[in-house]
Order: C-alpha cells, then sequence, then structure tokens
C-alpha cells in the first residue's frame, strides 16, 4: 500500500512548455485534487474530482487541465508552462467521512 | 466561495506554554474543519479535524474548538515542546473534503527553549 504517490518529485520548464504531473493512489479513494503551494498563500485548490469521469475548477484553475479515466489516476497538465507556475504541487486523495491524503509534493521551476 | 482568514502569521511561545491559533471563515455550509501540521520540506500532515455537529474534539496534547454562530475554530496546543515547531494551516469544506480544501495561509509556531 504506497498510498498517494506524485512523480516527478523535482521539474524544471522553459516558458511554453508542457508538461503532466502524475498522481496516482492505491487506496480505492473516491476523491482527489491537486493543489500548488506558494511561501505565505497556503495551500490553493486547482482542480478536484469526486469520481472517475468527474472533474471541477477549484480556486485558481487557470493554465491547468485534469482528467480523471480511472478512480486510482488523477493527471495535472500544463499546456504551456509560465513563469507564475512555480510552485510546489500537491496531490491528495479521500473517501467520504475519512481525512485526506497528500502525496509528497513535486517541486516545479519555471523558468 | 468559501474564504478562510487564519490568524496570527507567526507565534513564538515558550516550550512548556499553551498556544492558540484561531481561523474565520465565510461560507455557513462549511462543515468540515481540519488542521494541517506542515514540517519544512515535507507534506501536509492531518493533526486533528472537527465536524460542524460537534463543538470541541480532544486528542492528547492538541484540541480544536468550533463556534458555528461565529464561524470561528481554533486549535490549541498545551504543554508545547520542540517538535511542535512547523508551520499549521486550517481548512475548510462543505462536502467533508471531497470538493477540496480551502486553506488559511498557514501559522508559523516557534518553540522557544
Amino acid at each position: 500500500n504506497a498510498g498517494v504517490t506524485q512523480t516527478p518529485k523535482f521539474q524544471v520548464l522553459k516558458t511554453g512548455q508542457s508538461m503532466t504531473l502524475q498522481c496516482a493512489q492505491d487506496m480505492n479513494h473516491e476523491y482527489m485534487s491537486w493543489y500548488r503551494q506558494d511561501p505565505g498563500m497556503g495551500l490553493r485548490l486547482i482542480h478536484y474530482s469526486v469520481g472517475a469521469g468527474i472533474t471541477d475548477q477549484g480556486e485558481v484553475p487557470n493554465g491547468y487541465n485534469v482528467s480523471r479515466s480511472t478512480t486510482e489516476d488523477f493527471p495535472l497538465r500544463l499546456l504551456s508552462a509560465a513563469p507564475s507556475q512555480t510552485s510546489v504541487y500537491f496531490c491528495a486523495s479521500g473517501r467520504d467521512g475519512e481525512k485526506l491524503f497528500f502525496g509528497s509534493g513535486t517541486q516545479l521551476s519555471v523558468l | 466561495g468559501e474564504n478562510v482568514e487564519q490568524h496570527p502569521s507567526t507565534l513564538s511561545v515558550q516550550e512548556g506554554d499553551s498556544a492558540v491559533i484561531k481561523c474565520t471563515y465565510s461560507d455557513s455550509a462549511s462543515n468540515y474543519f481540519p488542521w494541517y501540521k506542515q514540517e519544512l520540506g515535507k507534506r501536509p500532515q492531518l493533526i486533528i479535524d472537527i465536524r460542524s455537529n460537534v463543538g470541541e474534539k480532544k486528542d492528547q496534547r492538541i484540541a480544536v474548538t468550533l463556534n458555528k454562530t461565529a464561524k470561528h475554530f481554533s486549535l490549541h496546543i498545551t504543554e508545547t515542546q520542540p517538535e511542535d515547531s512547523a508551520v499549521y494551516f486550517c481548512a475548510a469544506s462543505y462536502r467533508g473534503g471531497a470538493d477540496g480544501l480551502t486553506f488559511g495561509k498557514g501559522t508559523h509556531l516557534i518553540i522557544q527553549p
């Protein structure tokens, strides 16, 4: 039981490049969500999903796409990276009535 | 949408003293209020949570209180120890976390020896 697995742990991109941050959970959780953490800003919700095939926008969705084709996976796509997307990204999963589990994070730098 | 305010941003207490961190929320429909501890370079870890049908919850040295009428909730840590030094975040959700969490901006707790 690995919990919530995020890859990669570190990534450097150039402005305009695209990439996908991977998130997978093996706990059969219904809910998954993506957050970004910037200094002094706390964690802000990007997108979330309450089940396979269902996604919705959070507080800061612009510049990011998600999909949830399986219960286990919830990838976050940056279509054209910008320096403002330099941040630490956390994925989380959970189920009804239980706590959220966070992944170990991805540190992304966009130059 | 929901807005969560957290105070103070930095709190320094002597080892053995108590620490209190306060949060207010804006959406009266919110019903789930977790607290997370985050050490430098690590992921947030849940330390305690409370749901809107409960006014207070305790777990050893940690307690959370909720005032639904005033829309505020607080974290209380008693007999603080050096390992309590970290950043603490409060959060709120109206679907128990299913719709994601709205976080406060965090409190840096410093335990002075």
